[in-house]
Parts: structure tokens; C-alpha cells; sequence
């Protein structure tokens, strides 16, 4: 079983769509990141929680410690945030990351 | 944002020679990493550095070597290119509470 779970592996939704894309996670962690990959495209950090909700425009990121649980959603979605949604957590030293597999997204006009 | 850069961007390379590829950060973040990404095996730790001239092996740190020798830059080298190490290479810095930031990657083939 992997360490970190995210789900579901694949999504397809119509434009303005309330996206979640959901993780869990087996470890101790000392936070979780949420990552955004464009196909063919970099990298982005999306959020880092070590606990409750962040918020960045349509973007919502909660953590549930006790229940080793992290929700991403996504509001009012839009074809630009098609993309691959990629959970990854912190755990032991260095802050090496421990990732998902990815959730890629697919939004239709 | 801190800037980070990778190079080159591109690279063809022939079996057997030695690659070098670079990250240069613009701040002074102690902690940098060096990533694969591969179809179906998601992003795979190379070799990190906590700081100058301190650096350990990731997961996959077999036929790869690293060296950081000031803080902004930190140095990949492949010994003996394989067409197994064809990937794209990714470089991260951690910012501290901001989290990640990566460079924009280099696309390797080993031909």
C-alpha cells in the first residue's frame, strides 16, 4: 500500500464544476503540499498545510491531522485548470517529500 | 518567488559521455533537490543538499552524482549517460513556509 493515496486518479468535469480531488496519507507528516503540473509544463506549489484550510482564489486546500486527510477543491472550475493534481507529504528529515501518484484533471468547456 | 533556473533546457547526449546539468537559485535557500520524472513513475528523488558541500542520496541515486560547492548552485552529473536516464529533470528549493519552488526542468535523451 503507498504511503500517500490520492483519488480519484482520473476526473473529467464540465466548466463551473466544484471540483475535490482528495489524499491520505499513512505517515507522521510535518505538512502536506498540494502541486499543479500543466502537461508539458513545470511544477507549481499549489499550498503547504500543517493544519486547517488555505485559500487562494478558486483554490481551496483543508487537512484533517487526526484523520490523515487532505481536500483539494477546486471552484467555479475552468478549462485552464485542466492539469495533473499531485499530493506529496513531508516526513522525516531533510523534508523529503513522499508523493501521490497525481490526480489528472481534465475540465470541458 | 525565489528564481530558480535550470540548464540546459534541452540536451541530446550519446551513450557513455559524462552530462552535467545545472540549478541556480537567485537566493540562499539551504535545502535543493534534484528530481526524474518518468511516465508511470511520477517525480523520483536523486539526490538532495542541505547545504554547501552536504548532500545525500535519494531513491534513485544509482549512476548519478551531485556537487554544491556555493549555495546558489547545485550540480547534477551524470558520469556515464544510459538510455535509461533519459527523463526530465526537475530542480526544487524549499522556501520555508512557502514551500516548493521548481525549476522548469531539463529534458534529457540519452541517444
Amino acid at each position: 500500500k503507498n504511503e500517500v493515496e490520492q483519488s480519484p486518479q482520473n476526473l473529467t468535469a464540465q466548466e463551473g464544476e466544484f471540483i475535490t480531488i482528495n489524499c491520505s496519507y499513512s505517515v507522521g507528516i510535518s505538512a502536506l503540499h498540494w502541486l499543479q503540473q500543466h502537461p508539458g509544463g513545470g511544477i507549481v506549489s499549489l499550498f503547504m498545510l500543517s493544519s486547517g484550510k488555505k485559500k487562494h482564489g478558486r483554490l481551496i486546500a483543508t487537512i484533517n491531522i487526526q484523520e490523515k486527510h487532505s481536500s483539494l477543491h477546486i471552484t467555479a472550475s475552468h478549462p485552464r485548470d485542466s492539469a495533473v493534481y499531485i499530493c506529496a507529504v513531508e516526513n522525516g528529515s531533510n523534508y523529503q517529500l513522499i508523493w501521490g501518484a497525481g490526480t489528472k484533471l481534465i475540465i470541458k468547456p | 518567488d525565489a528564481g530558480i533556473t535550470q540548464s540546459p533546457r534541452h540536451k541530446v547526449t550519446e551513450t557513455g559521455t559524462p552530462v552535467t546539468l545545472r540549478c541556480h537559485q537567485t537566493e540562499n535557500h539551504r535545502y535543493m533537490y534534484w528530481y526524474r520524472q518518468d511516465p508511470g513513475h511520477g517525480l523520483r528523488l536523486i539526490h538532495y543538499s542541505y547545504g554547501v558541500k552536504d548532500t545525500d542520496k535519494g531513491e534513485v541515486s544509482d549512476g548519478y552524482s551531485v556537487s554544491r560547492s556555493k549555495t546558489e548552485d547545485f550540480l547534477l552529473t551524470l558520469e556515464s549517460a544510459t538510455s535509461s536516464q533519459t527523463s526530465v529533470y526537475f530542480c526544487a528549493i524549499r522556501q520555508g513556509n512557502y514551500g516548493y519552488t521548481f525549476g522548469s526542468g531539463t529534458r534529457l535523451t540519452v541517444v
